[in-house]
């Protein structure tokens, strides 16, 4: 079964700080990769997703990933962060072979203080 | 956001009783899924549809139960609800092809007392 580790449970920046949020997973044939975002209370928001094509990925609200193919990596980017982006982070693979089956990681947590 | 509700939003309840939690969409998609999302583990896939009267078991599908009459609705049923099902379920629903996606209702929150 597929297996997806984010590695960073929880982080704490300041605002304008930059972050990268790791993400890696076990499959090592073709792969659809996601970030999910959940604001507190609420449910989970896409926040971009890799099908194809160009690795790096932008997203919605200034965040973008990229994908290593040889590094089974998809990390998640945002040079400048806002309070407003705290929230809980999830990256999200499916396998090309195995649609629908979507594997989540754990999870990072992430606080901005203003 | 996709057209997805889930009912009810929050539910308490008492070891051994059935639940039945809702997921309707408007959004005419073929698959359906439900999750449930617990500290430190993510999501995990319970069940999912590929279609009306078409299930299949996820990771953690034990002490589960699902059923699709309709397009637009599945439902999830716990038999006997224990302590360990307390937990927040998302419905999400997708039109698959190559590049499928999924999108999430808002959850339920259940607590099994």
């Amino acid at each position: 079964a597929q297996s997806v580790s984010q590695h960073n449970h929880h982080v704490i920046l300041s605002e304008a700080a930059s972050l990268e949020l790791g993400c890696n997973y076990s499959y090592g044939g073709t792969v659809n990769l996601f970030w999910y975002v959940q604001y507190p209370g609420q449910h989970l928001q896409l926040l971009l997703k890799y099908f194809s094509g160009d690795p790096l990925v932008k997203g919605i609200k200034g965040f973008e990933a990229e994908f290593i193919k040889s590094k089974f990596s998809f990390n998640l980017r945002k040079p400048s962060v806002q309070w407003s982006d705290t929230a809980e982070y999830f990256c999200a693979v499916i396998e090309g072979s195995t649609l629908g089956r979507l594997y989540f990681g754990r999870g990072t947590q992430l606080t901005v203080w203003p | 956001d996709a057209g997805i509700t889930q009912s009810p939003r929050h539910k308490v309840t008492e070891t051994g009783t059935p639940v039945t939690l809702r997921c309707h969409q408007t959004e005419n998609h073929r698959y359906m899924y439900w999750y449930r999302q617990d500290p430190g583990h993510g999501l995990r896939l319970i069940h999912y549809s590929y279609g009306v009267k078409d299930t299949d078991k996820g990771e953690v599908s034990d002490g589960y139960s699902v059923s699709r009459s309709k397009t637009e609705d599945f439902l999830l049923t716990l038999e006997s609800a224990t302590s360990s099902q307390t937990s927040v379920y998302f419905c999400a629903i997708s039109d698959r092809g190559v590049q499928e996606t999924q999108y999430f209702g808002p959850g339920t929150r259940l607590l099994v007392l």
